[in-house]
């Protein structure tokens, strides 16, 4: 079945560097646009960057542009996300997304699967 | 950006309620909208998209409709286990970004 496991999350300084992996399974994940969307405790969903099915598109929100960076191993079947200049607002659950309807394109939609996400605590 | 708002920011009902939640955008989007529903501790689950299109294993008793600026998700009849919080979010334009509503949650009368 589609299976989205995050990892990589942890308790960081401020200022520090973190890297985010999704590693996918149960579908062709090279054909899929793929999102990071994170939930800082008790608040909403606030979606961070899309990614297009080859890499060759990147998006990102305004809050992390310029800090965070989206990649993508198709060999691998891995999403990651690169952040670094981490803020004490990051501290969040950090969820993948899978997005069907970006099949083979460079748009983004919605998120139709989800990973339970990883916990970012960034705090000295 | 497109910004989202959603009313009520919480309501209470009871099992067998009509509950119908609001969303709207700063300008319009085209029915580029999506539903989801997250229980506390969880992942969200995708719940409608295009505005009104039911995802795939999703009861009948959610629905969706709206245009330009302004959408509904629509209870039927509430179940003990739709007791959630359900976001908006619009995907209307790759160079817009995407944006969630804040929420609405829905806990037992």
């Amino acid at each position: 079945q589609v299976q989205l496991v995050e990892s990589g999350g942890g308790v960081v300084q401020p200022g520090g560097s973190l890297r985010l992996s999704c590693a996918a399974s149960g579908f062709t994940f090279s054909s899929y646009g793929m999102h990071w969307v994170r939930q800082a405790p008790g608040k909403g969903l606030e979606w961070v960057a899309f990614i297009r099915y080859d890499g060759s598109n990147k998006y990102y929100a305004d809050s992390v542009k310029g800090r965070f960076t989206i990649s993508r191993d198709n060999s691998k079947n891995t999403l990651y996300l690169q952040m670094n200049s981490l803020r004490a607002e990051d501290t969040a659950v950090y969820y993948c997304a899978a997005d069907w309807g970006s099949y083979r394109s460079s748009y983004y939609y919605y998120m139709d699967v989800w990973g339970k996400g990883t916990t970012v605590t960034v705090s000295s | 950006d497109i910004q989202m708002t959603q009313s009520p920011s919480s309501l209470s009902a009871s099992v067998g309620d009509r509950v119908t939640i609001t969303c709207r955008a700063s300008q319009g989007i085209s029915n580029s909208l999506a539903w989801y529903q997250q229980k506390p501790g969880k992942a969200p689950k995708l719940l409608l998209y295009a505005a009104s299109r039911l995802e795939s294993g999703v009861p009948s008793r959610f629905s969706g409709s709206g245009s330009g600026t302004d959408y509904t998700l629509t209870i039927s009849s509430l179940q003990p286990e739709d007791f959630a919080t359900y976001y908006c979010q619009q995907y209307y334009s790759t160079l817009r970004g995407i944006t969630f509503g804040p929420g609405t949650k829905v806990d037992i009368k």
